[in-house]
């Protein structure tokens, strides 16, 4: 079975460039998350998305940052314009019913993020 | 506020016992999961535990007790290969996973 999968893998670019990160999660999984981890703090929630809908997007830092989700198999968390203290991993991970049924969420391998 | 606490860093031995706790304070709860994730990879899923008690896999078992807010994640017969952080994360009144900072767990041969 195909887990989560996340592109692009790394990215490196210029403060001020617009950077678009994708996921296509599980197939069947409902609910979509996206996080960002660092050193500093962690694995922290930026949003996450229940039958295509955001639901929670009190994570998002700000206004730079957005995420869509068009359909089941495909969602971007685009960045614009960067800053390097947006620099870190993002990691993508997909569930069933937002974990309603405690099922785990599984992660993609994440795109590690460094703005120059 | 919801708070999750584990310790930062932990060092055992290879073939030794090692016990890692976390504690929680949440708005509720519905689970708690143990994630293993090794240096430049992502998280994945160890266990789960909704009732008190010890749940057993292999060489991982994971304890939880409710009244106390508190888990356990116990590796026994450790490999060089469990070198690894591992997350405690747990599922509040409305569903949503609160994570702890991860304990970075060191095996020395």
């Amino acid at each position: 079975d195909a887990g989560v999968i996340q592109s692009p893998r790394h990215e490196v670019t210029e403060m001020g460039q617009e950077v678009t990160l994708r996921c296509k999660p599980i197939s069947g999984h409902n609910s979509l998350f996206w996080y960002r981890q660092t050193m500093m703090r962690g694995l922290e929630l930026l949003i996450y998305f229940n039958n295509n809908v955001p639901i929670d997007d009190s994570g998002m830092p700000e206004d730079r940052f957005s995420a869509k989700m068009p359909n089941a198999s495909f969602s971007t968390l685009k960045i614009q314009p960067s800053e390097p203290r947006d620099s870190a991993v993002y990691f993508c991970a997909s569930t069933l019913d937002g974990g309603h049924n405690n099922q785990p969420q599984h992660f993609g391998d994440g795109t590690r993020l460094s703005i120059l | 506020g919801q708070n999750i606490d584990q310790p930062t860093e932990m060092t055992a031995t290879e073939g030794a016992i090692v016990q890692i706790n976390c504690t929680y304070q949440t708005s509720g709860f519905n689970g708690l999961f143990w994630y293993q994730q090794h240096a430049g990879e992502a998280p994945t899923f160890l266990s789960y535990n909704v009732l008190d008690g010890l749940e057993e896999k292999g060489r991982f078992s994971s304890f939880l007790s409710r009244s106390k807010g508190y888990s356990y994640l116990l590796l026994k017969e450790l490999q060089m290969k469990d070198s690894a952080s591992y997350l405690c994360a747990v599922t509040d009144s409305n569903y949503q996973l609160i994570w702890g900072a991860g304990t970075k767990l060191i095996i020395k041969p």
